[in-house]
């Protein structure tokens, strides 16, 4: 079975372009998460998924960032009026069960470079 | 919200030596700590995790043990191999919220075993 995929890998922006960024989870995966990781950081929480339900988005930086996974299988992050402080590895995991403590499976990312 | 600190952020180590990371966090009702390896432009793997109701837990030539009254954990690598070479990030999580186990990362340890 295929693990987490993203799409794009690379992705370079101008300042004020809107992106896209897609997350394929694992097959029958419940649970849906993103995050952000700057350059020689750790991952940072951004939102969280249940299925279709987006249970927790704290870490959404602004107004901005807006996710969706309306048929909860796939998932888009979008970034509006991309900032250069937005540049970073963006990465999506998934996991079996919410709550049990099961392994979060990331994908490999996709770096967002915004010029 | 949770904050985990990890220290150190390098660490050389000559082939067959041990390595060990620490890291504590600030919120008691966190009760999983997974351990992550990155290597260069790759995905974070899950390596080892362990939970708040076991003070150690082993695989072969990896353990972890939690001091949950200290509130830290740490990563211990044995006999380290050259393949070991990768920035490990620590992380906290309170699987019983009800809106997921978002893991709260620390900011890595480049871990560089040299022959």
């Amino acid at each position: 079975g295929a693990g987490v995929s993203q799409s794009p890998r690379y992705k370079v922006a101008k300042r004020g372009q809107d992106v896209a960024l897609r997350c394929d989870p694992i097959s029958g995966h419940v649970s849906l998460f993103w995050y952000q990781q700057a350059l020689g950081q750790g991952p940072e929480f951004l939102t969280y998924f249940q299925n279709e339900a987006q249970l927790d988005k704290s870490g959404l930086p602004s107004d901005r960032f807006f996710a969706e996974r309306p048929e909860g299988s796939v998932s888009t992050l979008k970034i509006q009026r991309t900032q250069q402080e937005d540049s970073a590895v963006y990465l999506c995991a998934s996991s079996l069960l919410p709550g049990t403590g099961n392994e979060q499976f990331f994908g490999p990312g996709t770096r967002l470079t915004v010029l | 919200g949770e904050n985990v600190e990890q220290h150190p952020s390098t660490l050389s180590v000559q082939e067959g030596d041990s390595a060990v990371i620490k890291c504590t966090y600030s919120d008691s009702a966190s009760n999983y700590f997974p351990w992550y390896k990155q290597e260069l432009g790759k995905r974070p793997q899950l390596i080892i995790d362990i939970r708040s109701n076991v003070g150690e837990k082993k695989d072969q030539r990896i353990a972890v043990t939690l001091n949950k009254t200290a509130k830290h954990f740490s990563l211990h690598i044995t006999e380290t191999q050259p393949e070991d070479s990768a920035v490990y990030f620590c992380a906290a999580s309170n699987l019983l919220t009800g809106g997921g186990n978002k893991l709260t990362f620390g900011t890595g340890t480049q871990l560089k075993v040299e022959l």
